[in-house]
């Protein structure tokens, strides 16, 4: 089965500056890669996706990238602010058995003001 | 447009002893997820149904764990009996479609086995 690996697990960056949280994968069937984010007590919320026939894509202060190739794709937040603390989960869906997602371990991203 | 429900929000229970969570989807979402989250960790895919249909348990401790979806609609999961290993926070998330589809989640049910 799938499986998704998560670096790193907490992340502390000061006000402004940028913040990257890398996943990789391992099942080629996978084609759509969202993030979500999680802030304590709280659901996970969508904030960016990417499929697999698009490299990068971006909205506002985050983007995602994507390398098929070396399976493995990357979360980028620029500018951080405080209210971007919380913790970030990228997954990897299937585009067989039945579109199952599997998630990272999730990283606990931590902006200092 | 109403988000995904879920009742209770919290749950205490004694190990051994039965416990049901109970979640509606978003109106029109064909696929709907029940997934474990064990504090620190992940969302772990419990079950997937498409409509009233089961297309992944794989997951799911079938000894002690079930889940029905009757009327392709509102769903139901169930622990019997629950173990101390079960304290989590269970999220049922619902979509359009089960492939490349953005899941919603719901708020959740922090169960807590003692």
């Amino acid at each position: 089965g799938e499986n998704v690996e998560q670096h790193p697990s907490t992340l502390s960056v000061q006000e402004g500056d940028s913040a990257v949280i890398k996943c990789t994968y391992s099942d080629s069937a996978s084609n759509y890669f969202p993030w979500y984010k999680q802030e304590l007590g709280k659901r996970p919320q969508l904030i960016i996706d990417i499929r697999s026939n698009v490299g990068e894509k971006k909205d506002q202060r985050i983007a995602v990238t994507l390398n098929k190739t070396a399976k493995h794709f990357s979360l980028h937040i620029t500018e951080t602010q405080p209210e971007d603390s919380a913790v970030y989960f990228c997954a990897a869906k299937s585009n067989t058995n039945a579109g199952k997602s599997t998630f990272g371990d999730g990283t606990t991203l931590t902006v200092k003001p | 447009e109403a988000g995904v429900a879920q009742s209770p929000r919290y749950k205490i229970i004694e190990k051994r002893q039965s416990v049901a969570f109970w979640c509606n989807p978003i109106s029109g979402h064909a696929t709907l997820y029940w997934y474990q989250q064990i504090l620190g960790q992940g969302p772990k895919l419990l079950i997937q149904f498409q409509n009233n249909g089961v297309v992944d348990d794989s997951q799911l401790p079938k000894d002690r764990f079930s889940a029905e979806r009757l009327k392709g609609v509102d769903s139901t999961l169930k622990i019997q009996p629950a173990k101390l290993e079960d304290s989590a926070v269970y999220l049922c998330a619902s979509s359009l479609a089960s492939r490349g589809g953005e899941q919603y989640f719901g708020p959740g049910t922090r169960l807590t086995v003692t």
